[in-house]
Parts: C-alpha cells; structure tokens; sequence
C-alpha cells in the first residue's frame, strides 16, 4: 500500500544547528511529496513540495529533494531558530477522481532552544 | 481572509452522544477532507469529498459520516460517540484536479468520557 514514515521525535536542537528530518515512502505511480508543518495550536500549513524525482522543494530555508532511487524526501535546514519549532509532517499526494487526498507520516516534532 | 472555519474549537461528549463537527470554506475549492490528528499517529483520513455531490471513505471511516451540504460546507457526524473518538479534528479543502496544496481549518479538540 501507499505510506509515508518519519524519522520518531521529538527532535531537540540547540539555535543555528543543522536539521535532518529523515521521510521515506513508498507508493504506486509517481506521487508528488510534501512538508506541511503544524506550529502550536494551528493546523498544517504547506511549507514545500516537489513534484517530480530530483525536484528540490525549497522554502524558510528549510530544503528538501524528492530522490526516487531512495525513494526519500528528506527535510533539512542549515541553521534553525527557536521559531522553528513545530511539528514537521511528511506527506504524498495521490490523484483520485476529480481530486486528490494526502497520506501523512506520523510527524516529527523539532523543539529549538535558545 | 476567512479560509476554512471549523465550530467548534473544543467539545466534551458523553459516551453514546452524538454530534456535528461543521466546516466551511470560502476559497470556492472543489475538494474537501476531514483527518483526525493522534499523537504519535500523525493525521489520519476519515472522509473526503472530492467534489460538491460525492463523497468517499478513508483510512478510518468508521464510526462516522459526512455530507457535503453544498461546495462551502463539509460536516463530519459521530452518530454514537466513544472514547476511541477522542482526537483532534481537523478540516481541509483543496482546489481539487492536480492542484494538491490543502488549506486547514485550526482544529476541533473532542474529548469522549
């Protein structure tokens, strides 16, 4: 079946460390991938997409390329703030219908201190 | 700037109570989700509607229903509510066709006793 899986959290880094929050997935056909982060007491909102292998989704510094021979879409930031903390959510897309639904990881929780 | 609305914020039922969670949504989109949010869980996908007329199961329909009253509003139902039902919801919408960015609403925090 179609799946996405984070890396588990939460993740907690010093300000201005480097981030990895490792997404693999597995799906039929070529879906598109996404970030979504949720900060406290919010819904998700989009932070960045790639639609095809090798695309880079880029957005807030934050990076992540959509590589199909590993079938992983890895988040990375080089330098995180106290702001970036939030829960950070993987996600494919797939095309049903007229529309189309999101398959999320788990989520990965960052916690940035100061 | 509305977005997507969802009443209400907060709710506490019984065991057995039944109630309507409403969304609505003013960005003229096609298609429209409910996910419940567990922790450790991520969100997972009661139901959707990917256009004003047709709706659809998804990974954990049960115990719920939806009616997709017009193009603006999308309510999700728990006829017989139970603990396991206790979560966090949260409504979506999306253009629909190959236009896959989804829009939230804040979330409903539903706690069953």
């Amino acid at each position: 079946g179609n799946s996405v899986t984070q890396m588990e959290g939460p993740v907690t880094l010093s300000e201005e460390a480097f981030l990895t929050i490792n997404c693999t997935y597995t799906a039929t056909g070529y879906p598109s991938l996404f970030w979504y982060v949720q900060y406290p007491g919010e819904g998700l909102q989009l932070l960045l997409k790639a639609t095809k292998a090798d695309d880079k989704g880029s957005n807030k510094g934050f990076e992540a390329t959509y590589r199909k021979e590993t079938t992983s879409f890895h988040l990375e930031k080089g330098s995180v703030q106290v702001s970036d903390s939030a829960v950070y959510f993987c996600a494919l897309f797939l095309i049903y219908n007229q529309g189309g639904k999101l398959i999320f990881g788990q989520g990965t929780e960052l916690s940035v201190k100061p | 700037n509305a977005g997507v609305t969802q009443t209400p914020k907060f709710q506490v039922l019984k065991t057995g109570q039944s109630m309507t969670l409403q969304c609505a949504q003013d960005m003229n989109h096609n298609s429209m989700y409910w996910y419940r949010q567990d922790p450790g869980m991520g969100l997972r996908l009661i139901y959707y509607s990917a256009s004003e007329g047709t709706t659809d199961k998804g990974e954990v329909p049960n115990g719920y229903n939806v009616s997709r009253l017009n193009k603006r509003e999308f309510s999700l139902r728990l006829e017989s509510a139970a603990p396991s039902q206790t979560s966090v919801y949260f409504c979506a919408s999306s253009p629909g066709g190959f236009r896959e960015k989804l829009f939230f609403g804040s979330g409903t925090q539903l706690s069953v006793l």
